[in-house]
Formats: C-alpha cells, sequence, structure tokens
C-alpha cells in the first residue's frame, strides 16, 4: 500500500527561524511525493511534489523539500519562517495501483504555528 | 480560470435527510476525487471517477454515492444522512499522470444534526 505517516501534530517556530515538518513514506516501488498546505477555512493549496530527479524540490512560498531515499522521508522546510506560514500541513502519496485513480493518500496533517 | 467549484460552501442537515454536493471544474481533467477532513484523520478517499461515466470506491464509501454524467461534473449523494457524517468535503481533480498534482475545491462543511 502507499502511504506516508506525519509524526508530529503541531510544530511551533519563532518566526525568522527555520522550520521544518516531518514526512515518511511507504511504498512498493517509485514514490510520487507531494506537499500541501491548508489556510483556515480554505482548502487545500499544492507547494510542492517530488517525482525523479533532485532531492531538493523547491516550492512556492520559498519552501522546499528534500527527499531522503534511505531514510523513506520527505520534508519539508523553509529557512525563515513567517507568522502568514501559520496552517495546516499535508504530505501525501500517489497510488499509483492499477485502476486507483492515481488518487492521494494523505498524513494526518501537521499544525504549524509561527510565534511572531 | 475558476479551476474547481464545490456548491453548497455550508449546510445543515436533520438526521435521515438526504443532499447531493456539486463538484465542477474547469480544467477538463479525467479524473476526480471525492474526500472527506475529519479532525486529526487527514483527508479520506470517499469516492472517485477515472472518467466521465465511471464511479469507483475509495477508502470510507459507505452511505455515499456518486455520479459522473458529464465530465467537468462530479457529484456526491447522501442519502440518508448520518451525524457520523459531520465533516468537511472536499472535492479535487486531476490530469491523468502520475507526476501531476490534484486540485482542491474550497470544501463543504456539512453537519448532520
Amino acid at each position: 500500500a502507499q502511504s506516508v505517516a506525519q509524526p508530529e501534530d503541531q510544530v511551533n517556530v519563532a518566526e525568522g527561524n527555520p522550520l521544518t515538518v516531518k514526512c515518511t513514506y511507504s511504498v512498493s516501488g517509485n514514490p510520487y511525493l507531494f506537499w500541501y498546505v491548508q489556510y483556515p477555512n480554505r482548502g487545500l493549496q499544492f507547494l510542492l511534489k517530488y517525482i525523479t530527479g533532485d532531492n531538493l524540490v523547491k516550492g512556492s512560498y520559498g519552501f522546499e523539500a528534500e527527499f531522503n531515499k534511505s531514510q523513506t522521508s520527505f520534508h519539508l522546510k523553509k529557512p525563515s519562517a513567517l507568522v502568514s506560514d501559520s496552517a495546516l500541513y499535508f504530505c501525501a502519496v500517489r497510488d499509483v495501483r492499477t485502476n486507483s485513480g492515481y488518487a492521494l493518500n494523505f498524513g494526518k496533517g501537521t499544525s504549524l504555528l509561527v510565534t511572531p | 480560470n475558476a479551476g474547481v467549484t464545490q456548491t453548497p460552501k455550508f449546510r445543515v442537515l436533520k438526521t435521515g435527510q438526504s443532499m447531493t454536493l456539486l463538484c465542477a471544474q474547469d480544467m477538463n481533467h479525467e479524473y476526480m476525487y471525492w474526500y472527506r477532513q475529519d479532525p486529526g484523520m487527514g483527508l479520506r478517499l470517499i469516492h472517485y471517477s477515472v472518467g466521465e461515466g465511471t464511479t469507483a470506491k475509495g477508502e470510507v464509501p459507505d452511505g455515499y454515492n456518486v455520479s459522473r454524467l458529464k465530465k467537468q461534473n462530479f457529484l456526491l449523494g447522501l442519502e440518508s444522512a448520518a451525524p457520523s457524517q459531520t465533516s468537511v468535503y472536499f472535492c479535487a481533480s486531476s490530469m491523468t499522470r502520475v507526476y501531476t498534482e490534484a486540485f482542491f475545491g474550497q470544501g463543504t462543511r456539512l453537519t448532520v444534526v
């Protein structure tokens, strides 16, 4: 089965500090990994994805993610956090099984709180 | 470009009532999905469709039905609402390539009392 896990329910970081939101995956075959962000009372917005190639993926709003095959991880990072980054972050993996519709399987989400 | 549009945005139902949630996308995507979001559980797949006229069950399909009569629309029905179906419902669509991202609607907050 294709699945991801987000081990932290909440991450707190001070504005200006680097942030990391963790994600580990379990897949058969090549992983297709995604990060989404959800602001209060809004839908999910795509941040970035890993398909193949460079292990460091750059995305929207200054976010990046590091793919580590040996540790089966895909952690989301940002060098300097902003208060406006406070939101709910979801890691997801594409289901590549036949007839799966390539649905996304999501982690439970990590709430990021950036304090001034 | 509207993307994925869901209607309604909010709804309160009484137990046993029925309703239909509408999802419309204008990106000519083949694949469409319905998810529900509950606190601490992430998003769980209810049903999905890989094309007009086709639907399939996801992880939590019980109590829901879907239809995809037109490529751009994906309807989610609750025939007899239960309090356990109180949730936020999201529709999404994507192209048929495994490496493409999915696009989400703004969600429908449903409360069943």
